[in-house]
């Protein structure tokens, strides 16, 4: 089972910085790794597919980069609403998994 | 508006049976792929069933197999999934979700409802 390592586990970080969460696959997915943001008491929401495409909605702020191993979710600027847990989640290889999550925080 | 909506959580025995349902409106149920997916207290996110677009194939997590059964009605735009045997481990917030293909599934879930409250507690 390939295991996905996110990090850091919590990111303390304040309005209109730059955040950047990290992903890391045990063996190579190619590109099939998504980005889910989780607040409590919401639905999730699927930001980013396929590494770098944004899903239909999601604001020009959040971008997703990398392939194989190794990927990236970018938060040009936070706004207040993007404090929330991030998830990623491959579909490389069966079976699918996700990562343990990024607590984004405001500091 | 694309919504889904989920019910029938509660509270349960171990080794008693509970059946959840999906509500979906404002998209072509039909053509999409179903997923349901969980959270445990403190815990991330598990992927649990899918169903395709048409009910043909189906696919379980191993944490769930043999005791879960995802099934969909698509005259009603609603899912279900019949959980037999639970445990204490199944005590989740289970999520339905629609897969991002259609047609043939993706396992991307865009759009995803706000969750129903299992409880398998004695």
């Amino acid at each position: 089972e390939i295991v996905l390592t996110q990090s850091p586990a919590t990111l303390s970080l304040s309005p209109g910085e730059r955040a950047t969460l990290s992903c890391r696959a045990s063996q190579s997915v190619i590109s099939y790794l998504a980005w889910y943001q989780r607040k409590p008491g919401q639905a999730p929401r699927l930001l980013i597919h396929d590494a770098s495409k944004r899903a239909t909605g999601i604001p020009a702020r959040f971008s997703g980069s990398g392939s194989g191993t190794d990927f990236t979710l970018t938060i040009s600027s936070l706004e207040p609403e993007d404090f929330a847990v991030y998830y990623c989640h491959q579909r490389g290889v069966w079976p699918y998994t996700f990562g343990q999550g990024t607590k984004l925080e405001i500091k | 508006q694309v919504q889904l909506v989920e019910s029938g959580g509660g509270v349960v025995q171990p080794g008693r049976s509970l059946r959840l349902s999906c509500a979906a409106s404002g998209f072509m149920f039909s053509s999409y792929g179903m997923h349901w997916v969980r959270q445990a207290p403190g815990k991330g996110l598990e992927w649990v069933t899918i169903i395709s677009y048409d009910g043909s194939n189906e696919n379980y997590a191993d944490s769930v197999k043999g005791r879960f059964t995802i099934s969909r009605d698509n005259s009603k735009n609603t899912v279900y999934l019949q959980m037999n045997s639970l445990r204490a481990e199944d005590t989740a917030v289970y999520f339905c979700a629609k897969d991002l293909g259609q047609g043939s599934s993706t396992y991307d879930m865009d759009v995803w409802g706000k969750g129903t409250t299992v409880t398998v507690s004695s």
